[in-house]
């Protein structure tokens, strides 16, 4: 079965950063996904790992570690239309299926 | 324009009655997937096919049912069956070829009368 736990909440002040933790116990690995969803909409495609280390992509980087199960979404210079909510999935065999944590809110304030 | 297409926005059931959500894409991609969303949860696997005329039960399949007849479409019936419903479908494909990664549509609000 699949085990993925991240952060339920998470606050920071704009133009700031924030790291986002995702741990996974997978029977097998095949790829990590992390998507950002605002209240009320559909979850939208952020970022993908797959190998160890770190992927950029403008304000947002996400790194992994395999070894670890352990990844993290970082959001640098934070902006208040970050506020939402962060799901990290895992595909964890040779089909097509994922597995997602249960999301974390991250308020940005003023 | 490519993408995936769910309607209708929102849907009222009433008790007893079995209603169908529909989920079409022009993407051309051969996985599909059902999600359920409760409030301030995560997803949960409901179906999903790897291909036409094939498809397996994912976490929470008790109470639903599906098709694929084509490539395109994957409709989930919400039976009577299912006694609490209510909640946001997701419908889902998956691109495997360059960079993989799972798009979503937009959605269908399911409530209950």
């Amino acid at each position: 079965g699949q085990n993925i736990d991240q952060p339920t909440e998470m606050t920071a002040t704009e133009g700031a950063i924030v790291q986002i933790n995702c741990t996974y116990q997978t029977s097998g690995f095949n790829g990590l996904f992390w998507y950002q969803q605002h209240a009320g909409e559909a979850p939208t495609f952020l970022s993908y790992n797959v190998l160890d280390g770190l992927e950029e992509k403008g304000r947002f980087s996400s790194f992994l570690s395999r070894s670890k199960g352990y990844s993290y979404l970082l959001l640098k210079e934070l902006q208040m239309k970050d506020s939402a909510s962060y799901l990290c999935a895992v595909r964890d065999g040779s089909d097509y299926k994922l597995s997602f944590g249960a999301g974390t809110t991250v308020t940005v304030r003023a | 324009d490519g993408g995936i297409t769910q309607s209708p926005k929102y849907l009222f059931r009433k008790e007893g009655q079995n209603v169908t959500l529909s989920c079409e894409q022009n993407l051309n991609h051969d996985a599909m997937y059902w999600y359920r969303q409760d409030p301030g949860q995560g997803l949960r696997l409901i179906y999903y096919s790897q291909i036409v005329n094939d498809f397996q039960k994912g976490d929470i399949a008790e109470g639903y049912s599906v098709s694929r007849e084509k490539k395109e479409s994957f409709p989930l019936t919400v039976t009577s069956a299912q006694k609490n419903p209510t909640a946001f479908y997701l419908c889902a494909t998956y691109r495997d070829r360059g960079r993989e990664t799972q798009y979503f549509g937009p959605g269908t609000r399911l409530l209950v009368l």
